[in-house]
């Protein structure tokens, strides 16, 4: 089975600060994984995704994430926040023998103060 | 954004009546899914599909049944609503089952109050 833990459910930060989203994954295999944002009212989109290749994956809106496979992580990063990445942020992970199972974390809320 | 829409938007119920939610989409997928969302613990799948007629129970398929009789449309069915199925419900789709070349993508979503 797989699973995925975000320990931060809640975060709070001022514009300009940066920003670490942790994201931890279980499943004894290969793995796809994913961040998706759900801003206040919207449904979810995709941020960004890893499938193979270089650990080090670019998003939209300046968002990244290293996949440390050593550490079963996947953690979102951005240099800088801004008042309008407030929202909810999803860690979700498929693996590769689960077929089209996406699980996704808890997620986390990120308030940024302006 | 991809075509997907879910009717209604909003609804609120009295426990023990029955409840369908739609989802409608444009985009000719062909697998279609139904999420639950409630606090902490993010999505969690409730059944998808993977073509007309075909669909597979996700984690939390308990209470709900579902049905796909044509491509774009996918049911949700609540044959007896319990307030612990009190929670916004999300579709998705996506073209293929293979999520490492295609992604799903993401309804706006039902918020469904059970009394």
């Amino acid at each position: 089975a797989q699973s995925v833990s975000q320990h931060n459910h809640h975060v709070i930060l001022s514009e300009a600060a940066s920003l670490e989203l942790g994201c931890n994954y279980s499943y004894g295999g290969t793995v796809n994984l994913f961040w998706y944002v759900q801003y206040p009212g919207q449904h979810l989109q995709l941020l960004l995704k890893y499938f193979s290749g270089d650990p080090l994956v670019k998003g939209i809106k300046g968002f990244e994430a290293e996949f440390i496979k050593s550490k079963f992580s996947f953690n979102l990063r951005k240099p800088s926040v801004q008042w309008s990445d407030t929202a909810e942020y999803f860690c979700a992970v498929n693996g590769w023998n689960a077929g089209n199972m996406l699980t996704f974390g808890g997620g986390t809320r990120l308030m940024v103060k302006p | 954004d991809a075509g997907i829409t879910q009717s209604p938007r909003h609804k609120v119920t009295e426990t023990g009546t029955p409840v369908t939610l739609r989802c409608h989409q444009t985009e000719n997928h062909r697998y279609m899914y139904w999420y639950r969302q409630d606090p902490g613990h993010g999505l969690r799948l409730i059944h998808y599909s993977y073509g007309v007629k075909d669909t597979d129970k996700g984690e939390v398929s308990d209470g709900y049944s579902v049905s796909r009789s044509k491509t774009e449309d996918f049911l949700l069915t609540l044959e007896s609503a319990t307030s612990s199925q009190t929670s916004v419900y999300f579709c998705a789709i996506s073209e293929s089952g293979v999520l490492r070349y295609n992604e799903q993508f993401f309804g706006p979503g039902t918020r469904l109050t059970v009394l």
